[in-house]
Parts: structure tokens; C-alpha cells; sequence
């Protein structure tokens, strides 16, 4: 299989602050990479697309000047949420499909827990 | 886009006994994949078996197998032997031809020794 990690695996802020957060592909280049947000006892809900050099795709609702999103490389996206508010408190989860598999499988990072106080 | 439904929010089944959880979903596309994943308490998302939609045979891998309705858009996944290991939140996803993928609200899955 093929490796994602994310990093911090878990963060808390106060309110108003900005926090990063990173998700490489460990063992593979990554055109796209997509970011989710799970709520406590709730599904996975795609936030954006990042696409490396390009900007991203945002989904309906989600306000792109809260959560940038930059794909610096074709190993690493990054998603920061500024301004945070404890309403943003959630886990928030990267994937990256693998170019070349033959259904381009996705592969999970390990989640972020973000606290905001 | 796609929409995936999974109207099971908890489901129990005694330790070696099989069960099933059930997925709809609907697409425009002609094209695309279903997937289930399991969601243990780490979080960490563990693809359990795919379905690619140009495919009328059912997928299996060991003890998991699905039901693959195409024209009822229905993707129902049986555990088979269900083990301890197997308690966990299970996900229905549909992933289209932009590689995005959609997730049903999860079904919670209790195994009673």
C-alpha cells in the first residue's frame, strides 16, 4: 500500500489563532489531495480538493478564506484554518489517491484532532 | 455529485454469526467506484472492499462480500464469521470520475462475544 501521514496528529489553540496543518504522501507524488472534516459521531464530509499548482476547489459551504488550502509540492498540501473558533473543533482528515493503481485508491491520512478553545 | 445513504446507524451481531449493512447511493455519472471503509477508534480509514460499477460480478475479499445492485443503486456489504475485530463505524463511499469521493452517515457496528 502507500503511505499518508498528517501532522499534528492533534492541536489545540485559543481562539482567533491560525493553525496549520500538513499532509504528505510518503512514497508517492500527488496531484490531488482532498481534505474532510468529521464531526463527533458523524460521516466524512469533503471540504476541498487541493490541486498542485492550482488553486484549490472548495465544496458548497465551506469558505475558502478560512481554510486555505496550499499545495506546495507534489508531496504535501496543507490546510489552515485562521481565525479559528471552537465551532472549527473537529478531525479533519487528508487523502491522496495513488496515480498509476488501477482505480487511483485513495489513501487515508491518519487525522488531525483540532481543539479551539 | 454523489449522495450515499447508509440508514443503519447501529447494527449488532453475535461473534462468528453474519451480518449485513446496507448502502444506497445515486449518481449521474456512468462511471464510477464504491467503496466500504471501516473507521476503528484510532480514526485511522481502512478500505475494506471496492466495487468498480462496470463490474456485474460481486467483489469478496476473505469474510467481507457485497451485494451489488446497479440498477437499484444499492451496495449492501455482508460479514461473514464476524469477528471482535470487526466492531468499528463502517462507511459507504461512491467516488466519481474527479476522484472525490462521498460518504454515507456510517453505520456503527457491535460484535457480541
Amino acid at each position: 500500500g502507500a503511505v499518508v501521514s498528517q501532522h499534528p496528529s492533534r492541536v489545540i489553540c485559543k481562539s482567533g489563532t491560525s493553525v496549520k496543518i500538513e499532509c504528505r504522501s510518503l512514497d508517492f507524488q500527488a496531484t490531488t489531495m482532498f481534505w474532510y472534516r468529521q464531526f463527533p459521531k458523524q460521516s466524512l464530509m469533503l471540504m476541498a480538493t487541493s490541486n498542485e499548482g492550482s488553486k484549490a476547489t472548495y465544496e458548497q459551504g465551506v469558505e475558502k478564506d478560512k481554510f486555505l488550502i496550499n499545495h506546495a509540492s507534489l508531496t504535501l498540501s496543507t490546510l489552515t484554518v485562521t481565525s479559528a473558533h471552537p465551532e472549527d473543533s473537529s478531525f479533519y482528515i487528508c487523502s491522496a489517491p495513488k496515480p498509476g493503481l488501477a482505480d487511483n485508491e485513495q489513501f487515508f491520512g491518519p487525522g488531525t484532532r483540532l481543539t479551539v478553545l | 455529485a454523489q449522495t450515499v445513504t447508509q440508514s443503519q446507524p447501529e447494527m449488532s451481531v453475535q461473534e462468528a454469526e453474519t451480518v449485513t449493512l446496507s448502502c444506497t447511493y445515486d449518481t449521474s455519472e456512468s462511471d464510477y467506484y464504491l467503496f466500504w471503509y471501516k473507521q476503528p477508534p484510532s480514526r485511522q480509514m481502512i478500505l475494506v472492499i471496492r466495487q468498480e460499477a462496470y463490474k456485474q460480478q460481486n467483489a469478496t475479499e476473505n469474510r467481507f462480500s457485497v451485494n451489488f445492485q446497479k440498477a437499484a443503486k444499492s451496495f449492501s456489504l455482508k460479514i461473514s464469521d464476524s469477528q471482535l475485530g470487526d466492531a468499528a463505524m463502517y462507511f459507504c463511499a461512491c467516488r466519481g470520475n474527479n476522484n472525490d469521493m462521498r460518504f454515507g452517515a456510517g453505520t456503527r457496528l457491535t460484535v457480541k462475544p
